[in-house]
């Protein structure tokens, strides 16, 4: 069964606003990371967090973990076109050397 | 080139052929991954490797056969390709299992 769960499954925002993704996970982890997908592409990495970590911010991306409510979510500010991809949450058990990866949201942003 | 290369990009077999996908790494990661992503389920594990000879199964390795004799290599052999592998399947590597993973452009598997 899959381990996260990004919410919503598609937003579609205007260029130059903010986008907020989330992701809830089910069980203790050890890191939490997220990656974007380009329409038929392979997925590239974007910016992992500990779970002793609560933010972290990488360019204009910034991630939250909250771990007493098995959730994060992914930030990015002033969007661009270039932005519109699927982001997908994954995340490391603990005690599993495994990434575990959840739906994904689709991001549109319309020019 | 550096990397993680798939091979074929795109395949079309019968029902009942064996066919295999390539997946090969040029940075010596320890973990390679196999993932299958369909509409509406994401990416699912398939297979992983912790290191050359070791192999352990993933959330959906009913199907697959995966070897891995030299740490670059990690390719996927579908035994008897049924229809319901349809699928874009990615391979991928880092460092360590939890790590930040590497992966390829993806191999798009029909099954007719």
């Amino acid at each position: 069964s899959q381990q996260g769960e990004e919410d919503p499954q598609a937003l579609s925002i205007q260029e130059g606003e903010n986008a907020t993704m989330n992701c809830s996970y089910k069980t203790s982890i050890n890191n939490l990371q997220w990656y974007r997908q380009n329409s038929g592409r392979g997925l590239v990495h974007l910016i992992l967090i500990r779970s002793n970590e609560r933010e972290k911010h990488s360019g204009r991306l910034r991630v939250t973990l909250d771990t007493s409510k098995k959730s994060s979510s992914l930030l990015i500010t002033a969007s661009r076109a270039a932005d519109t991809a699927s982001y997908f949450c994954a995340t490391e058990r603990e005690g599993a050397q495994k990434l575990v990866f959840g739906q994904g949201t689709r991001l549109t942003i319309n020019p | 080139d550096a990397g993680i290369t798939q091979s074929p990009r795109y395949k079309i077999t019968e029902t009942g052929r064996q066919v295999t996908l390539m997946c090969h790494q040029t940075w010596s990661h320890s973990y390679m991954f196999w993932y299958r992503q369909d509409l509406g389920h994401g990416l699912r594990l398939i297979y992983y490797s912790a290191a050359a000879d070791i192999t352990d199964k993933g959330e959906v390795p009913d199907g697959y056969v995966v070897s891995r004799s030299k740490t670059e290599n990690f390719p996927l052999t579908l035994e008897s390709a049924t229809r319901s592998q349809t699928s874009v399947y990615f391979c991928a590597s880092s460092e360590q299992g939890g790590t930040e993973a590497f992966f390829g452009q993806g191999t798009r598997l029909t099954v007719v």
